[in-house]
Order: C-alpha cells, then sequence, then structure tokens
C-alpha cells in the first residue's frame, strides 16, 4: 500500500522558517517526480514545486521561488520542502503528491498525503 | 500560467441525476495532461480522471471526462451519496501546473 506521511508543519511567525518533511512507502519513491501541493483554508488547490528523481531539476511556483527549496533524500524514501520568509499568504495544508505510474515530469497525482497545517500568523 | 476556469461554483443536484462540470484553459491544454480530482471535507484529493478521459484505478464508470483543446467536461452520472464533494481540474502540461478554483456537487 503507498503511504505518504507528511511532518513538521505548526505555527510560526511572518518571516520566519519551516521544514516540511514526507515519507513515501509502498513504491519505488527514487523513481518518481514528487510534489508539493498547498490548499488554504477553505480554498483550491496550489501546486507548489516539483523535483526530478535523482534531484537535479527543481521547479517552482512563482509565488514562493527564492524563499522554499524542495530536495529529496531517496536513501530514505522522503521528500522535504524548507520555506524560508514565510508570510501570511503561505497559511495553508501542504501535500506531498506522487504519481502512480508515470516517470515523466508531467504525470498526475495518484497519491496524496493527508497533508500538514502551517500557519503563519503573529 | 495557464488559468483554469471551472463552472458552475456550485451544483445543487439529487442522487441519481446527472452531473455536468466544466473546465475552461486560458490557453490550449493538451488531452494528455488534464485531470479531475474529487475532494471531501478533511480529505486529501483523489484522482478521478487523468488525460483527459482515462480513468484512474478504482473509479467507477459512472465518472467520465471529455473534452479538448481550451474546454474540459466532467461528467458524473447517476449521482450517487458519496459523490456529493467538490471537484477540481489540473494541467500538468505546462508549467506551473494549475488548478481551477473548484466545483461543489451538493445535495439538493
Amino acid at each position: 500500500e503507498v503511504q505518504l506521511v507528511e511532518s513538521g508543519g505548526g505555527l510560526v511567525q511572518p518571516g520566519g522558517s519551516l521544514r516540511l518533511s514526507c515519507v513515501a512507502s509502498g513504491f519505488t519513491f527514487s523513481s518518481f517526480w514528487m510534489s508539493w501541493v498547498r490548499q488554504a483554508p477553505g480554498k483550491g488547490l496550489e501546486w507548489v514545486a516539483n523535483i526530478k528523481q535523482d534531484g537535479s531539476e527543481k521547479y517552482y511556483v512563482g509565488s514562493v521561488m527564492g524563499r522554499f527549496t524542495i530536495s529529496r533524500d531517496n536513501a530514505k524514501n522522503s521528500l522535504h520542502l524548507q520555506m524560508n520568509s514565510l508570510r501570511a499568504e503561505d497559511t495553508a495544508i501542504y501535500y506531498c503528491a506522487s504519481p502512480g505510474a508515470e516517470v515523466e515530469r508531467r504525470a498526475p497525482f495518484d497519491y496524496w498525503g493527508q497533508g500538514t497545517l502551517v500557519t503563519v500568523s503573529s | 500560467e495557464i488559468v483554469l476556469t471551472q463552472s458552475p461554483g456550485t451544483l445543487s443536484l439529487s442522487p441519481g441525476e446527472t452531473a455536468t462540470l466544466s473546465c475552461r484553459a486560458s490557453q490550449i491544454v493538451s488531452t494528455r495532461y488534464l485531470a479531475w480530482y474529487q475532494q471531501k471535507p478533511g480529505q486529501a484529493p483523489r484522482l478521478l480522471i487523468y488525460g483527459a478521459s482515462s480513468r484512474a484505478t478504482g473509479v467507477p464508470d459512472r465518472f467520465s471526462g471529455s473534452g479538448s483543446g481550451t474546454d474540459f467536461t466532467l461528467t458524473i452520472s447517476r449521482l450517487e451519496p458519496e459523490d456529493f464533494a467538490v471537484y477540481y481540474c489540473q494541467q500538468y502540461g505546462s508549467s506551473p501546473w494549475t488548478f481551477g478554483q473548484g466545483t461543489k456537487v451538493e445535495i439538493k
């Protein structure tokens, strides 16, 4: 059974930092691009970033570029999101998401974690 | 960035009826890269349709996707009680990947 388990969310002040993690199991983690998707309270979904299988390519949505860094550790089946200079508008549930079979970058998200809540507030 | 606009915002229907959800893109989206997701309160999204018309594993055949270019449709035939939820379209062909704002299908 595929499982994606996020952790690391919490309350942080504006301008602060937080590091999210996602541990994967039940599939060959190193074979797939991995993504972070967020959802502000009561709002829709927003793709945040993705990373290639070997970590050599990373892409971000414009609103987080230069502030967030996605990374992965294939030996530990883990995905990370380092979030710096956090703003109130970064408040959201952050989901780790993965394709199910497609190994290319342009793939739908078959699997999702349960999400971890990040709240940016003073 | 490709903007996806979903309509209507809310659809009020009774079980057994057919729901027709629209997703319009600001630029042409390859049919290979258009997906639909279902989300229920307190849950993560669930992939329903990928490649505009292919059902994901385990998705009932009452869910069907169609469309091309800039206009895509998700049709839910014979609505079941468990189908009342929010539905999102997504394009993953042109970075950044984008989602529509969602259509809520509620019980009338």
